[in-house]
């Protein structure tokens, strides 16, 4: 299995405030998505990235930033959160796009 | 584009009885199909894949065929346990150029009763 992992695992924070989460790789992979996951809506895709430093949108993008400036991490921001941004967040890894995704173990957020 | 659709859920079942969560797919072009199954509290694992028309994936038990013909890819198992019970997911790899995203399926929630 890939080594993910993602920090914090719990965190419960107040609107307006921003917040970031982590996620660490080691397994070299190009690839790497910020999904959230909430009752009755499945997996929705916020961001992804292709590379260091080159990150797309996903399908809900609005209110959340990402940064990779190594293979290995990628960052997720909410810049002001919103109790809407109350979910459980996870990050997935692949080698390349055709290729399965591994997944962390992630992060459940709750925005009071 | 690509879609998924997936058994609705959820599903309860007896144990030792024969499991089948159905996915079938839309794609423009030959996408590789996986299952990935969740287990409560945790993330996401590939349970099984199959990379082209006819392959069979397999894994713990459970088995699941790629059909071109009918565009389906169904999970099956044949004698289910209660350590079965979470959440399976049918996915498929982007056929269209410019896509770089799986496509998920909204998941089919299973519960095995003793």
């Amino acid at each position: 299995d890939a080594g993910i992992t993602q920090s914090p695992r719990h965190k419960v924070t107040e609107t307006g405030t921003p917040v970031t989460l982590r996620c660490h790789q080691t397994e070299n992979h190009r690839y790497m998505y910020w999904y959230r996951q909430d009752p009755g809506h499945g997996l929705r895709l916020i961001h992804y990235s292709y590379g260091v430093k080159d990150t797309d949108k996903g399908e809900v993008s609005d209110g959340y930033s990402v940064s990779r400036s190594k293979t290995e991490d990628f960052l997720l921001t909410l810049e002001s959160a919103t109790s809407s941004q109350t979910s459980v967040y996870f990050c997935a890894t692949s080698f390349g796009v055709y290729n399965e995704q591994f997944f962390g173990p992630g992060t459940r957020l709750t925005v009071l | 584009g690509d879609s998924v659709t997936q058994m609705e859920g959820p599903v309860t079942l007896s144990e030792e009885a024969f499991l089948t969560i159905n996915c079938t797919y839309t794609a423009t072009g030959y996408p590789s199909l996986f299952w990935y199954v969740q287990y409560p509290g945790e993330g996401l694992q590939l349970l099984l894949k199959a990379t082209k028309a006819d392959d069979k994936g397999s894994n713990k038990g459970f088995e699941a065929t790629y059909r071109k013909e009918t565009t389906s890819f169904h999970l099956e198992k044949g004698s289910v346990q209660v350590s079965d019970s979470a959440v399976y997911f049918c996915a498929l790899t982007p056929t269209n150029f410019g896509n770089e995203k799986l496509t998920f399926g909204t998941g089919t929630r299973l519960t095995i009763i003793p």
